[in-house]
């Protein structure tokens, strides 16, 4: 059963925009939320995080929103760039005792339209 | 600065051989990971270790082994390779399990089983 969850496996915005990728989870213990960045042939590379205890992060032009009771993240792009097109991950890491594990969600793999 | 590095880059394999994929980082970090991807799939963590000399399973470790004898390198290997098996693999590394501590990716090893 998939405990982190990407239901839009695309999304296409128009250069300038914002693009909105969102995340859906189901295990409560989860206590700290990233975002890869991937492009083709390449890793992940790590882009944002956020602990549970917060609700906002922002970097630059990304910024992170989590809803706990709702278990829903969301990382908000403003404004889009072309370089920014890559397929996006959402990834949870469990609290628990000696718990390094991240889990993944499926992806979103995001086009900005120039 | 190299980072992670994952040899080889592509490989492709008869069912039954086996092969040991490798993956070196030059960051001195203490932690290192070994993932799959299959199509339309998230990350799936295979084993990890925390430290040199030691290992642990993760999510989908049937059919792996990995060692972790220098603290730079962190080796995966398939005894008796499988279809199933076909995917490509990513090696990851973090200076700990802090939530300030993202994991750092190579770019992947791609395998065909045939």
């Amino acid at each position: 059963d998939q405990q982190v969850k990407q239901n839009s496996p695309s999304l296409s915005v128009q250069e300038g925009r914002i693009s909105i990728l969102n995340c859906d989870y189901t295990n409560s213990m989860f206590d700290y939320f990233l975002w890869y960045k991937k492009y083709p042939a390449e890793g992940p590379t790590f882009l944002i995080s956020i602990s549970s205890i917060k609700d906002k992060n922002e970097d630059g032009r990304f910024t992170v929103f989590l809803n706990k009771s709702a278990k829903h993240l969301s990382l908000h792009i403003v404004p889009s760039q072309p370089g920014d097109s890559a397929v996006y991950f959402c990834a949870a890491r469990w609290a628990g005792a000696g718990s390094y594990q991240l889990t993944f969600g499926k992806g979103t793999k995001l086009s900005v339209i120039p | 600065n190299a980072g992670v590095t994952q040899t080889p880059k592509f490989r492709v394999l008869k069912t039954g051989q086996s092969m040991t994929l490798l993956c070196a980082q030059d960051m001195n970090h203490e932690y290192m990971y070994w993932y799959r991807q299959d199509p339309g799939m998230g990350l799936r963590l295979i084993h990890y270790s925390v430290g040199e000399g030691t290992t642990a399973k993760g999510e989908v470790p049937d059919g792996y082994n990995v060692s972790r004898l220098k603290k730079q390198n962190f080796l995966l290997g398939l005894e008796s390779a499988a279809p199933s098996q076909t995917s490509v693999y990513f090696c990851a590394s973090s200076y700990g399990g802090g939530t300030n501590q993202p994991q750092h990716f190579g770019d992947g090893t791609r395998l065909s089983i045939l």
